[in-house]
């Protein structure tokens, strides 16, 4: 069974400019959740969606962030315009009963 | 708002010690999880208590749930180098599938 997918797996940007992150999850796991993670801290939930509905998001900054995913399967997660504070990184999970979470490898964002 | 505290922050052991790692949280909840990350790496699912009182061991980790304390451990027994790495707890709580992560122990273990 394939893991989580995630993409890019780096990313340099400059502060002020976009970019967007991509996962794709474990085939049939309905929920999708966005972590961030930033150095030396644990992650903490962006966004949790059961197929393509936003179930939560009350952690997301949506002044700049947002996230969709189009037919329940993919998501992408952006960040327009980024900070400085937004270094860190981005990890994808997925879920298929809520009951236990697999990762994927993370994007790492470093923004100058 | 829902609080993980993890402690120690930072462990420095020998081989062949034992040492507990403690996850207290503030919340009711059944469900507690235990995650290793290496450097550079993803999170790697260790454990999952899901009732007062479970205990699971995997080689030299051993986790146990105490539910009315609000208290999770993770021991660890005879420490090899190969266990060096961050230990999160996470717990999900009585409502609700999100998952609230603990601050982490890096843990270092040396000859």
């Amino acid at each position: 069974e394939a893991g989580v997918a995630q993409s890019p797996r780096y990313k340099i940007i400059e502060k002020r400019q976009s970019v967007a992150f991509w996962c794709n999850p474990i085939s049939g796991h309905a929920t999708l959740y966005w972590y961030q993670q930033i150095l030396g801290q644990g992650p903490k939930l962006l966004i949790q969606f059961q197929n393509n509905g936003v179930v939560d998001d009350s952690q997301l900054p949506k002044d700049r962030f947002s996230a969709e995913r189009l037919k329940g399967v993919d998501s992408t997660l952006k960040i327009q315009p980024a900070k400085l504070e937004d270094s860190a990184v981005y990890l994808c999970a997925s879920s298929r009963t809520g009951y236990e979470q697999y990762f994927g490898p993370g994007t790492r964002l470093t923004v100058t | 708002e829902l609080k993980v505290e993890q402690n120690p922050l930072f462990l420095s052991m020998q081989e062949e010690k034992n040492y507990t790692i403690y996850c207290n949280y503030s919340t009711t909840s059944d469900r507690l999880y235990w995650y290793r990350q290496d450097p550079g790496k993803s999170l790697e699912s260790l454990f999952v208590l899901l009732s007062n009182g479970a205990v699971k061991q995997e080689g030299r980790l051993m986790a146990s749930l105490d539910t009315k304390a609000r208290l999770s451990t993770l021991h660890i027994t005879a420490a090899v180098h190969d266990l060096s790495a961050t230990y999160f707890c996470a717990v999900a709580p009585s409502t609700g599938n999100q998952f609230y992560f603990g601050t982490g122990t890096s843990l270092t273990v040396i000859p």
